[in-house]
């Protein structure tokens, strides 16, 4: 069974400091690892995919996450917060056993501090 | 071209009454999958449609829960009767191809309030 866990449940940074938001996956089969971002009173945003080619991966907004097979790890960073990058992130995997239904993380709620 | 859209995006009723959520997705996309989010806890799935068929629905909560997707276009769930642990956020996400990874769309979401 695939399965991802998000270490941590509430970041917060200050503007203009390093965000790091931890996922670690657990897979018997190369995974399809995703984050999504949920902004207030949004639905869910694919922030970016990683789908076994590069495993640094680049999204939207600034955000990256670097795939590593050797600490099953999918960590998303961004250089410097915004204010505008305080959301609910979501770490995922596709089942590909399973219909490639997506299986969460039980998300990071990130606060960006003034 | 439009995304995945959700009616309502809330609604709330009352303990015993019916409800029926409705998920339009990507028009061409095969694959429909609804979740739900209950207060504090994780997203969790609940069924998959491939067109009209459901092809795995492992995730619903009980026989209280009823997905339909009629053509193989829109999909709707009902809950009948909705008890108060069916409060939560309720997904709709489309995914294009049958048999290939690719990524699901999300809808907004419908935000259910059972009082």
């Amino acid at each position: 069974a695939q399965s991802v866990t998000q270490l941590g449940s509430h970041v917060s940074v200050s503007e203009g400091a390093l965000v790091l938001l931890r996922c670690n996956y657990s897979s018997s089969v190369p995974p399809y690892l995703f984050w999504y971002v949920q902004y207030p009173n949004q639905g869910l945003q694919l922030l970016l995919k990683y789908t076994s080619a590069a495993t640094l991966v680049k999204g939207i907004n600034g955000f990256e996450a670097e795939f590593k097979k050797s600490e099953t790890s999918f960590h998303l960073t961004k250089p410097s917060a915004h204010m505008s990058d305080a959301a609910e992130y979501f770490c995922a995997v596709s089942d590909r056993g399973g219909g490639f239904k997506t299986i969460f993380g039980a998300g990071t709620r990130l606060f960006v501090k003034a | 071209e439009a995304g995945v859209t959700q009616f309502p995006s809330h609604s709330v009723i009352e303990k015993g009454q019916t409800v029926t959520l409705r998920c339009d997705p990507i028009s061409g996309h095969d694959n429909l999958y609804w979740y739900r989010r209950v207060m504090g806890k994780e997203i969790k799935f609940l069924l998959h449609f491939v067109k009209e068929s459901k092809q795995d629905e492992s995730g619903m909560p009980n026989n209280r829960f009823l997905a339909e997707r009629t053509g193989g276009t829109y999909s709707t769930l009902k809950v009948q009767p909705a008890e108060l642990e069916d409060s939560g956020v309720y997904f709709c996400a489309s995914r294009e191809l049958l048999g290939v990874n690719t990524e699901a769309f999300f809808g907004q979401g419908t935000r259910l309030t059972v009082v």
